[in-house]
């Protein structure tokens, strides 16, 4: 079955440290690759998004990601956090065959010190 | 536009109590999914519809769950009768020909 991992759960970070967070899939076909946040109560919003094209994809915020086909890997990045960016963050792949469905990773939570 | 709307935002009630959540999809758009989200098992897709016809509800999680959505403007979400276990965020969101998904603020159910 199609499934998405995110290597970390939770992620502690001083401010103006350096951010990556690790998200592989497991699906050979073509995918589109999300990557969403979810703010402390809150709903979840979409930081950034790869269909196809340049695979270094830049989102809001300073965020940036990285598809790497080779590796079904889309790590999300960003220089340097701040203590508002703390936060959940999700991972997602839209199959390309299976219409707008997406499959979610486990989420990661990063609590950004001041 | 005011993006996807959900109703109520937060539900408390007993259990074995019918329990109706309710979404208003984006204008225009054409699919809208159901998610519920808990701390044990993250975020899962219950069902999701295109065209206010349900394309894969393999997620939903046991006869006691049912959605409808009457016209592309709005959907339900029904748990009867509902289980303390049933407790967690219900997300509803929208996108337009299976694209950026948007997401509704959420509505917090608790079954005591």
């Amino acid at each position: 079955a199609q499934s998405v991992s995110q290597h970390n759960h939770h992620v502690i970070l001083s401010e103006a440290a350096s951010l990556e967070l690790g998200c592989n899939y497991s699906y050979g076909g073509t995918v589109n690759l999300f990557w969403y946040v979810q703010y402390p109560g809150q709903h979840l919003q979409l930081l950034l998004k790869y269909f196809s094209g340049d695979p270094l994809v830049k989102g809001i915020k300073g965020f940036e990601a990285e598809f790497i086909k080779s590796k079904f890997s889309f790590n999300l990045r960003k220089p340097s956090v701040q203590w508002s960016d703390t936060a959940e963050y999700f991972c997602a792949v839209n199959l390309y065959n299976q219409g707008g469905k997406l499959i979610f990773g486990q989420g990661t939570e990063l609590s950004v010190k001041p | 536009d005011a993006g996807v709307i959900q109703s109520p935002r937060h539900e408390v009630t007993e259990m074995g109590q019918e329990v109706t959540l309710r979404c208003k999809p984006i204008s225009g758009h054409d699919y809208l999914f159901w998610y519920r989200q808990t701390m044990m098992r993250g975020l899962e897709l219950l069902i999701y519809f295109n065209n206010n016809v349900p394309i894969d509800d393999s997620g939903m999680p046991e006869d006691r769950f049912s959605a409808k959505m009457p016209n592309a403007s709005f959907s339900t979400l029904k748990i009867q009768p509902s289980e303390p276990r049933d407790s967690a965020v219900y997300f509803c969101a929208s996108s337009f020909q299976g694209g950026e998904q948007f997401f509704g603020p959420g509505t917090r159910l608790t079954v005591l």
